[in-house]
């Protein structure tokens, strides 16, 4: 148990549907991240919150909509997702700037 | 942009045995991060390395930061089932709060 939950664990969608991964943590921490990881590829990093305020989008389409509406929660709303989106999203949490992230267990989301 | 690359891609070793896992940065690394992930799982934090030449373990796994900080190595000695997972090497970039990973070792340990 590492502090962060992430809900759901498994997700099957069809490319016209609207869902929301969640992601809650217990640390207090300050920083929040979401994570894309496809087979046999590095972690790629998708969006940063620090204090609740985006400090990165690494060229993430707009079809991948993240919100922290408090420090505790970030979520990721998923619409109009094509096939090769089909992945493993990952949710981290750090105290700060050199800090250990700690993760949560992840979201299989399939794309059909 | 810096670059982590692991080495090897996946791993299959008999179990007892020792192994050791390789991750070279193309630029210096200034907080390095070993992680484990099992299939489908979130990555669990092993250890953190900082300064150049240090060294840590946790029961048998041990990880070091060479001298010049451009490579660091995870040795497991004596492995078990209990090892089997993926192992990610992780590093921050210079600033802010970017964590750059490599595409992971895969471990395979037979009973």
């Amino acid at each position: 148990e590492t502090g962060v939950t992430q809900t759901p664990r498994h997700l099957v969608m069809g490319m016209t549907n609207k869902k929301s991964l969640k992601c809650e943590q217990h640390l207090g921490h300050n920083a929040m991240y979401w994570y894309k990881q496809s087979a046999k590829k590095p972690l790629e990093l998708m969006f940063v919150y620090n204090f609740k305020e985006q400090t990165e989008n690494n060229s993430v389409p707009s079809r991948f909509s993240p919100e922290c509406p408090n420090s505790s929660h970030l979520f990721l709303h998923l619409h109009t997702l094509q096939p090769e989106d089909s992945a493993l999203y990952l949710c981290a949490t750090r105290a700060g700037e050199g800090n250990i992230q700690y993760f949560g267990a992840g979201t299989r989301l399939s794309v059909l | 942009s810096q670059e982590l690359e692991q080495s090897p891609q996946s791993l299959i070793v008999q179990e007892g045995k020792n192994l050791t896992i390789n991750c070279t940065s193309s630029k210096t690394l200034y907080g390095l991060y070993w992680y484990k992930q099992k299939y489908g799982e979130g990555l669990i934090f092993l250890m953190m390395l900082q300064k150049g030449g240090e060294e840590k373990s946790h029961e048998k796994i041990t990880a070091k930061l060479d001298e010049k900080k451009q490579q660091s190595s995870l040795h497991i000695t004596a492995s078990q089932p209990s090892h089997a997972g993926i192992y990610l090497c992780g590093a921050d970039n210079t600033g802010g709060f970017k964590t750059i990973f490599g595409a992971g070792t895969r471990l395979f340990v037979k009973a």
